[in-house]
């Protein structure tokens, strides 16, 4: 089915180790997006691409770093975890629709 | 700062009846509102928009109206069913849906 991938669906991850959040998309969109999902809370924005090659800030970028080689997946780094970290995390992507979310990214940092 | 509230936590409604789901946002440079509905272990399934330019959208049992002078749009989900039991979010943007802004989400139970 086409859509959105995230891997994996679920991480337990150490104070200081570092991981890579996976997302591909087979839509060809050009536009890509981070969040990341608190309990209780609403998504927020952490980083987002307009299209291969460019990537900008969104509202909580601080500790997380992506990159855009390609149209098709749009990687999410974790270089030192912490606590802090611990959430849901989302991608979407969008074409000419209402951005297309994946089922997301379950992570624990203890 | 939020930006975009939803007040109501939860709403419990009694299939066959309204359900109204309600949202400030307090940006006047948005124009561009969507209402998200999301499962437990799935990701946001977009629902329903409306442009700053209209007042209201239906599709189907879905209908969201946007006030603009107070700020304040909501989803009338007519009639509720137990499947639509789910988290809503509301969700703002002033780039025609590019980087969107969310509200905290409200959980519907609808009772058989």
């Amino acid at each position: 089915n086409a859509g959105v991938t995230q891997t994996p669906k679920f991480r337990i991850l150490k104070i200081g180790q570092s991981m890579t959040l996976q997302c591909t998309q087979d839509m060809n969109h050009n536009y890509m997006y981070w969040y990341r999902q608190d309990p209780g809370m609403g998504l927020k924005l952490i980083y987002y691409s307009v299209g291969a090659g460019i990537t900008d800030k969104g509202e909580v970028p601080n500790g997380y770093n992506v990159s855009r080689s390609t149209t098709e997946d749009f990687p999410l780094r974790l270089e030192l975890a912490a606590p802090s970290q611990t959430s849901v995390y989302f991608c979407a992507s969008r074409g000419n629709q209402p951005q297309h979310f994946g089922d997301g990214t379950r992570l624990s940092i203890l | 700062d939020q930006q975009v509230k939803q007040n109501s936590p939860s709403l419990s409604v009694q299939e066959g009846r309204i359900s109204i789901l309600n949202c400030d946002y307090t940006n006047s440079m948005f124009d561009y509102f969507l209402w998200y509905k999301k499962y437990p272990a799935e990701g946001p399934t977009f629902l329903i928009s409306i442009s700053s330019i209209k007042d209201k959208n239906e599709d189907g049992r879905f209908t969201v109206f946007l006030n603009k002078s107070a700020k304040h749009l909501s989803l009338h989900i007519v009639p509720s069913q137990p499947g639509d039991s789910a988290v809503y979010f509301c969700a703002a943007s002033t780039n025609a849906g590019n980087m969107l802004t969310f509200g905290g989400g409200t959980r519907l139970m609808v009772k058989p």
